[in-house]
């Protein structure tokens, strides 16, 4: 069947420090990976979109990397703030822009 | 202000109600979705809507029935739930597309539901 996995444990860091998430799939040959920030009491956010092609991308201190053949994709905080305490998730595209969502990864930044 | 607005953002309602969750979007997008969200569970994709046409019936419950006016709105018709359903249902929209979803999909906040 098909499964993505997310770590189901909070992830605290100290603020400053890097935070890296990981999401693992299987079962699915998704052309894009999405990541998505969510609040509580709020709905998703759209972060990032990676491509099955692209091995990297960027945005100011995110980096999302894609890696088909391990099936896993990293989210990577940089200089992390305490206001980047939020729950991220992994979303997987199974084609006409149809998604599947992780549980989501918890992060708490320490000040 | 998300260009996604969903109202209302909390129901109680019984088991033998009827009752309707509304979203609107102002993004000009042609693609909008429902999902459910349940504790401890990841979103669950229930209806997808391109061009105002039903394009996926996750095998949701004949009770609930999603209806789509126009590109703008979408809502979700609610009747004879069960406990179960209690959850925080989102609404999302998008740029409409055939084929690999490359699209980002914008969310409102949802509607807190509680079924007594």
């Amino acid at each position: 069947s098909q499964k993505i996995e997310q770590n189901s444990e909070a992830l605290n860091i100290q603020e400053g420090k890097t935070a890296t998430l990981t999401c693992n799939y299987t079962n699915y040959s998704p052309a894009y990976l999405q990541w998505y920030r969510q609040d509580p009491g709020r709905g998703p956010v759209f972060l990032l979109l990676i491509r099955e092609n692209e091995k990297e991308k960027r945005k100011e201190r995110l980096k999302v990397t894609f890696d088909t053949t391990l099936k896993q994709s990293l989210f990577h905080i940089t200089a992390s703030q305490p206001a980047d305490s939020a729950t991220y998730l992994c979303a997987l595209d199974y084609g006409n822009n149809r998604l599947a969502f992780g549980k989501g990864n918890q992060v708490v930044v320490i000040p | 202000e998300t260009g996604v607005t969903q109202t209302p953002r909390h129901l109680v309602m019984g088991m033998t109600n009827k009752k309707s969750l509304k979203c609107e979007q102002h993004l000009g997008h042609n693609a909008m979705y429902w999902y459910k969200q349940s504790a401890k569970k990841p979103l669950e994709l229930m209806f997808v809507y391109n061009f105002k046409e039903q394009t996926e019936n996750n095998s949701v419950p004949s009770r609930f029935s999603p209806e789509c006016p126009n590109s703008s709105h979408l809502f979700l018709h609610l009747h004879t739930l069960q406990p179960e359903d209690s959850a925080l249902y989102l609404c999302a929209s998008s740029h409409a597309l055939r084929g690999p979803g490359n699209q980002p999909q914008h969310f409102g906040d949802g509607t807190r539901l509680s079924i007594l």
